[in-house]
């Protein structure tokens, strides 16, 4: 069965520094790879997608990798806000979606 | 808010009410998806429907029943529920399963609380 690992899982860092999430997965046979945001109580919102045979993408500050065969991906978020404040999500698509605990980002202003 | 809706947002409900979630979505897509999500938890995927049928029932309890009339409405009908339960039940919709380009839109969520 797939499993899909979030590190950390929580992260607090101040206002405009870069910063990094880390998925990993432990099947490599997948569709594709999404991010999802999550604010509190509310539902979740697609960031970016990455297909099999991509290798990244970038939407904005937002920019997602995918090494498949080591069956790991980042998100990397630049310039960090205090908006950005959420739970991020990854999720593998392979015989169905499995999704990670999350990384709880807090932006300090 | 995305295109994809879900009532009621909040339910509390006794270890032996019946009650419904609703879910609708008006993205014109042929999959939606029920997922439990509970605190510290991954998102634990439930039911799949592709064009109105059923594709895949995660080993849920029969105390858990779907249905998908149309391909723009889902509903969950709870029955004898337990407290472990109590989670947010998330819906979602995706054009179609089984594709590297499938997004998955995610309603708001039913907190649900079960007494």
């Amino acid at each position: 069965k797939q499993e899909v690992t979030q590190i950390p899982a929580a992260l607090s860092v101040p206002e405009g520094e870069n910063l990094v999430l880390n998925c990993s997965f432990t099947d490599s046979a997948i569709y594709n790879l999404q991010w999802f945001r999550q604010d509190p109580g509310k539902g979740l919102t697609s960031l970016l997608l990455i297909q099999s045979s991509q290798r990244e993408q970038t939407s904005g500050r937002l920019n997602a990798s995918l090494d498949k065969s080591s069956g790991r991906s980042t998100l990397y978020i630049a310039a960090s806000q205090p908006g950005d404040s959420a739970t991020y999500l990854c999720a593998v698509s392979g015989n169905q979606f499995y999704f990670g605990t999350g990384t709880s980002l807090t932006v300090i202003p | 808010e995305t295109g994809v809706t879900q009532t009621p947002r909040h339910l509390v409900m006794g270890m032996t009410n019946k009650k419904s979630l609703k879910c609708e979505q008006h993205l014109g897509h042929n999959a939606m998806y029920w997922y439990k999500q509970s605190a510290k938890k991954p998102l634990e995927l439930m039911f799949v429907y592709n064009f109105k049928e059923q594709t895949e029932n995660n080993s849920v309890p029969s105390r858990f029943s779907p249905e998908c009339p149309n391909s723009s409405h889902l509903f969950l009908h709870l029955h004898t529920l337990q407290p472990e339960d109590s989670a947010l039940y998330l819906c979602a919709s995706s054009q179609a399963r089984d594709s590297s380009t499938d997004t998955q839109y995610f309603g708001p969520g039913t907190r649900l609380t079960v007494l």
